[in-house]
């Protein structure tokens, strides 16, 4: 059973902190993802991964930087957590290269509260 | 760049009866992929249904189907028969087929709830 794992499944901390969220996938998919999921918002891509090192920004990606050091692992940091980057956040891998329809798989969320 | 748009932010249906959710996107590409995610109350994305834009037949999954109409730039999706365990949020999604690194653009998303 294919399987991506997101350290926490919730997650408060303050204002100021460094906050690590840590994603691990078990399929050897070349695509990491993060995303972020606000009501009303949809979920928005704040930065992805499509090779060991290789980051590049989505559409948010103020505020937050993003680790490659293992194929399987990609992590999401906020340098200085904000109470604006209370959210819920979604870690998805895919396959690399042309890979037609194939679909993207999902980690159960990271509901982050900054205070 | 590309949009996916879900008008719909809440839609309810009886159970057993028929809901169709709507999906319009804008891209100047010709080639790509379009699909139907679920979010139940556990969090879970899962994927219900996809399509491919070259393809005019619209994609069927058991109780789902779609209504692609690719001039319009329309993908909706059709849950018939509709169960207590549809109830979600649903999310249409964009794929370019040959860049952008494989990710997904998403709308704003459709919550589905289903009366007994």
């Amino acid at each position: 059973d294919v399987k991506v794992t997101q350290s926490s499944r919730y997650l408060v901390k303050r204002t100021g902190e460094k906050v690590f969220l840590e994603c691990v996938q078990d399929m050897d998919h070349e695509n990491m993802f993060w995303y972020r999921q606000d009501p009303g918002l949809g979920l928005r891509l704040i930065y992805f991964s499509y090779d060991v090192k290789m980051k590049e920004k989505g559409d948010i990606p103020e505020g937050y930087s993003v680790s490659r050091e293992k194929k399987e692992r990609f992590s999401l940091i906020l340098e200085s957590a904000s109470t604006n980057q209370t959210s819920m956040y979604l870690c998805a891998s895919s396959p690399g290269g042309l890979m037609g329809d194939t679909e993207a798989f999902f980690g159960q969320g990271t509901r982050l509260t900054v205070v | 760049a590309q949009t996916v748009t879900q008008s719909q932010p809440e839609m309810s249906v009886q159970e057993a009866e028929t809901v169709t959710l709507s999906c319009t996107y804008d891209t100047s590409e010709s080639d790509y992929y379009l699909f139907w995610y679920k979010q139940p109350p556990s969090r879970q994305m899962i994927l219900v249904i996809r399509q491919e834009a070259y393809k005019q037949q619209n994609a069927t999954e058991n109780r789902f189907s779609v209504n692609f109409q690719k001039a319009a730039k329309s993908f909706s999706l059709k849950i018939s028969d509709s169960q207590l365990g549809d109830a979600a949020m649903y999310f249409c999604a964009y794929r370019s087929r040959y860049n952008q690194g494989g990710k997904l653009i998403f709308g704003q998303g459709t919550e589905l709830s289903v009366k007994p």
